[in-house]
């Protein structure tokens, strides 16, 4: 079945340093992919996605672009600020009924000022 | 706009005790799902429907009902609630529409004593 793996955290890291989270899937067809932010106490936000390989998606300066031929879908952001502290979550949309979401185990980041 | 909306946000329960977790949506969207949340297991979907009246399982649907008679609502219920069961419960909708994102209630936390 389809799988994510995402690096574990927490990743710490001080205000305006460089950001990476790794992230690969394992699925059959064309999944959809997605990067979701949860911020304390509260639900899960799209944060981006892409929908075939080679595109990129981008929102508040964060990226990600799908690499089909390494199956991976890595979050980048070239100055993280305080207020990104939040867990990250990678996930695919694979071609079940109803297109439900397969998610990593999710990733922390603080960031200090 | 409520968007997804889920209740209660808190509750303790005893082992053996039945309740229903609620979420109602006022997107007209089709499909809704519920996802637990563990510590480092990311999100995983416990049933999920495509439409009022068609619900199915998930990865993890042992110990929970389904149903939707409209498609505002999607209540999730515990049969009989277990300590394995203690999570973060999040529900979801989005449209039939390719590869649009779900959107997340704020989640209700679910403690089995």
């Amino acid at each position: 079945g389809d799988s994510v793996t995402q690096m574990e955290g927490p990743v710490t890291l001080s205000e305006e340093a460089f950001l990476t989270i790794n992230c690969t899937y394992t699925a059959t067809g064309y999944p959809s992919l997605f990067w979701y932010v949860q911020y304390p106490g509260e639900g899960l936000q799209l944060l981006l996605k892409a929908t075939k390989a080679d595109d990129k998606g981008s929102n508040k300066g964060f990226e990600a672009t799908y690499r089909k031929e390494t199956t991976s879908f890595h979050l980048e952001k070239g100055s993280v600020q305080v207020s990104d502290s939040a867990v990250y979550f990678c996930a695919l949309s694979g071609d079940n009924a109803g297109n439900m979401l397969t998610f990593g185990g999710g990733t922390r980041l603080m960031v200090k000022p | 706009n409520a968007g997804v909306t889920q209740t209660p946000k808190f509750q303790v329960l005893k082992t053996g005790q039945s309740m229903t977790l609620q979420c109602a949506q006022d997107m007209n969207h089709e499909y809704m799902s519920w996802y637990r949340q563990d510590p480092g297991m990311g999100l995983r979907l416990i049933h999920y429907s495509v439409g009022a009246g068609i619900t199915d399982q998930g990865e993890v649907p042992n110990g929970y009902n389904v149903s939707r008679s409209t498609t505002e609502d999607f209540p999730l219920r515990l049969l009989s609630a277990a300590p394995s069961q203690t999570s973060v419960y999040f529900c979801a909708s989005r449209t039939t529409a390719g590869n649009q994102p779900q959107h997340f209630g704020d989640g209700t936390r679910l403690s089995i004593l």
